[in-house]
This record gives C-alpha cells, structure tokens and sequence, in this order.
C-alpha cells in the first residue's frame, strides 16, 4: 500500500512569490492535515480537509489557503510568501473523520521542504 | 487550550542502555488521545502508537513501552536496550475535542551511540 506522498520534495521561492503543495493520502483516507514544522516552533497544526471542505484551520494568516480534489488529494497554498514562511510542510491522512477506532492514528508522509529567499 | 510538554530537548545514551523520554499533557477534555511519533532524518512522521484516555493499559511492542498514567497526566516512552536506528526525534501528540487536530510537544532529539 503506498503511503502518503507529497510532491515537490524541495521547493525555493522568492519572498512574495506563491508556493503550492501538493499531497496525496492513502488510499481509502478521506481526511487530510497539513502541518507546519519550522525551526524553533515545532509543528503547527494548519489545516484539515474531509470529504472536500475545510472542516478546521490553525492560527495562521488567510495566505495560507488550500483545497481537497475529490479524489482526496489536496493542495496547499501559501502567497506573498514571506521569509519565515520557510519550513517542512508536511501531509497526513486518516481513515475517516471522527475519533473512532478506525481513525487509529494519522499517517504522514515525507514532507516538502519549503525555502524562502 | 490542550498542550504538551516534553521537556527533554536532548538525550544521549550509549547503545544497548535503556531510555526514558517524557510526556506531559493538558486538556480538559473528559475523552482524549496520546500519541508518539518519531521523526528520522529523513523528515517523515513515523506513528508508534496511540493511548485513549479511557484505556490506562500499559503497553509493550518488542523494545518499546509506554506508562500511560492519567493522574499524573503523563504519557512516557521507554526504549530497552536502545539501538543506533533509535536515534530520532520523538514527538509526543495529544489530540481530542474537535477538530481534529493534533497538539504536538516540541519533540525530544535522542542520540544512540556505539
């Protein structure tokens, strides 16, 4: 079974460029997360989408957008990037959407490494 | 709000000793989950386990266990006799309510040497 993948690996901006992300979960898993890894803050929780809509988002600025495909895949925005906006974005998905026990745990992919200069 | 501490930042240990990483979380919700992750180089989240907060069964799985123990609202790690392939950061993550969003510790960075 293939894992969560997240495509680019690395990705250099310049600042007040736009990045996107992209993100395919496991297959089957309806939910997706992304999460902000920067150096010093820890990983922040950004986004979750579940069956198409956004369904809760962390304490970020609107730049940070993003959307579910209907084949669950879901990209991640981010404009007018910024120089602290420089991190490891990574990806998770779940089976279903409620903390049940199918729900066991999230798994992540890999990351991509975001670079703004 | 829900937070998690894990307030070893560094660990260094000689292979084959055991080790002990700290979690310590808060929350007000009645029904929660506990979560450790660990995080190789390469940068992926690799899930370990998960703990329901109305199951306080300690578990083992081959050289790891964990000590879940509500009243002191602890979730700690135990690695036996540690490997070199042990070194990672580990995260622990608590998550419940709504949301579904995970609260993660700011992770302890655990260095195996021969």
């Amino acid at each position: 079974e293939a894992g969560v993948t997240q495509s680019p690996t690395h990705l250099i901006k310049t600042r007040g460029q736009q990045a996107t992300l992209r993100c395919s979960p496991i297959s089957g898993h309806t939910s997706v997360y992304w999460y902000q890894q920067a150096l010093g803050l820890g990983l922040q929780f950004l986004l979750w989408y579940d069956e198409g809509e956004e369904r809760n988002r962390g304490n970020f600025p609107p730049r940070f957008s993003g959307r579910q495909f209907p084949n669950y895949s879901s990209e991640l925005n981010v404009n007018a990037l910024e120089l602290e906006d420089s991190a490891l974005y990574l990806c998770a998905s779940s089976l279903g959407s409620t903390w049940d026990t199918r729900n066991y745990g999230y798994t992540f992919g890999s990351g991509t490494r975001l670079t703004v200069v | 709000a829900q937070k998690v501490t894990q307030a070893q930042t560094e660990i260094s240990v000689v292979e084959k000793e055991d080790v002990t990483l700290d979690c310590v979380y808060e929350t007000r919700d009645t029904t929660y989950y506990l979560f450790w992750y660990k995080q190789p180089p390469s940068g992926e989240l690799v899930f370990l386990i998960r703990r329901n907060s109305f199951d306080e069964q300690n578990e083992i799985s081959g050289r790891y266990s964990w000590n879940f123990q509500k009243s002191t609202s602890s979730f700690n790690f135990t690695i036996t006799a540690s490997q070199v392939v042990d070194s990672a950061v580990y995260f622990c993550a608590l998550g419940g309510g709504g949301g579904n969003k995970l609260t993660f510790g700011t992770g302890t960075q655990l260095k195996v040497e021969l």
